[in-house]
């Protein structure tokens, strides 16, 4: 079946400081990926859609200078979590649509761990 | 936009006994609905969806959904509870007219031994 990879499964860094995570589709080309966070006590919460070749499209409250997001190719997305703080402390899963039509399936990622410190 | 609602933070059931874990949705058109499961620290896993067709859908691990069009619900189920059906559940919508999947908050399911 389909695969969505992601990496770091988990890092630590000092706040202040960038964080990159990468989204790919091991298997199948994506031109659309989304980004989720879930927070403690477990909400999942679209943050955004990564569009190949063109901006990602942002949920209403997510902050576009302080997530950075970029579709380079059609199996990548990354997210970069800008000048991290401590409340950016969380689990960020993506997730890759497979498939032409209508519906289509949706694969996830492992997520990935953030700890800002 | 599209919505779902999980209104159960927890849900305990005894080992053997059925279990039930409720979602409703609110949709513009027609909805795509999912059920994911999740373990401590881990992604997402897939269990069933409703795209068209029969209302009662069967998915991974036993569990079963009913889309009920009229109630706008799509409750998960499962005959017998297992000790290791306890996770974190998530329902989620897709509006057939977005490409967007929005997840309620989920559901803590414990199945006590």
């Amino acid at each position: 079946g389909a695969v969505v990879s992601q990496h770091p499964s988990r890092v630590i860094c000092k706040s202040g400081t960038s964080v990159k995570i990468e989204c790919r589709s091991l298997d199948f080309q994506a031109t659309t990926m989304f980004w989720y966070r879930q927070f403690p006590k477990k909400s999942l919460m679209l943050m955004a859609t990564s569009n190949e070749g063109s901006k990602a499209t942002y949920e209403q409250g997510v902050e576009k200078d302080k997530f950075l997001i970029n579709h380079a190719s059609l199996t990548l997305s990354t997210l970069t979590v800008t000048s991290a703080h401590p409340e950016d402390s969380s689990f960020y899963i993506c997730s890759a649509p497979r498939g032409g039509g209508v519906p289509y399936e949706q694969y996830f990622g492992p997520g990935t761990r953030l700890t800002v410190t | 936009a599209q919505s779902v609602a999980q209104p159960e933070d927890q849900v305990n059931v005894a080992e053997g006994n059925p279990l039930t874990v409720k979602c409703t949705y609110s949709v513009s058109g027609n909805p795509y609905l999912f059920w994911y499961v999740q373990y401590p620290n881990r992604g997402l896993q897939f269990l069933l969806k409703y795209i068209t067709g029969d209302n009662l859908v069967k998915g991974s691990y036993g569990f079963e959904a009913e889309f009920n069009k009229s109630q706008t619900s799509f409750h998960l189920k499962k005959p017998s509870a297992l000790v290791s059906d306890s996770a974190l559940y998530f329902c989620a919508v897709r509006d057939s007219g977005d490409d967007k999947i929005i997840f309620g908050k989920g559901t803590r399911l414990h199945i006590l031994p």
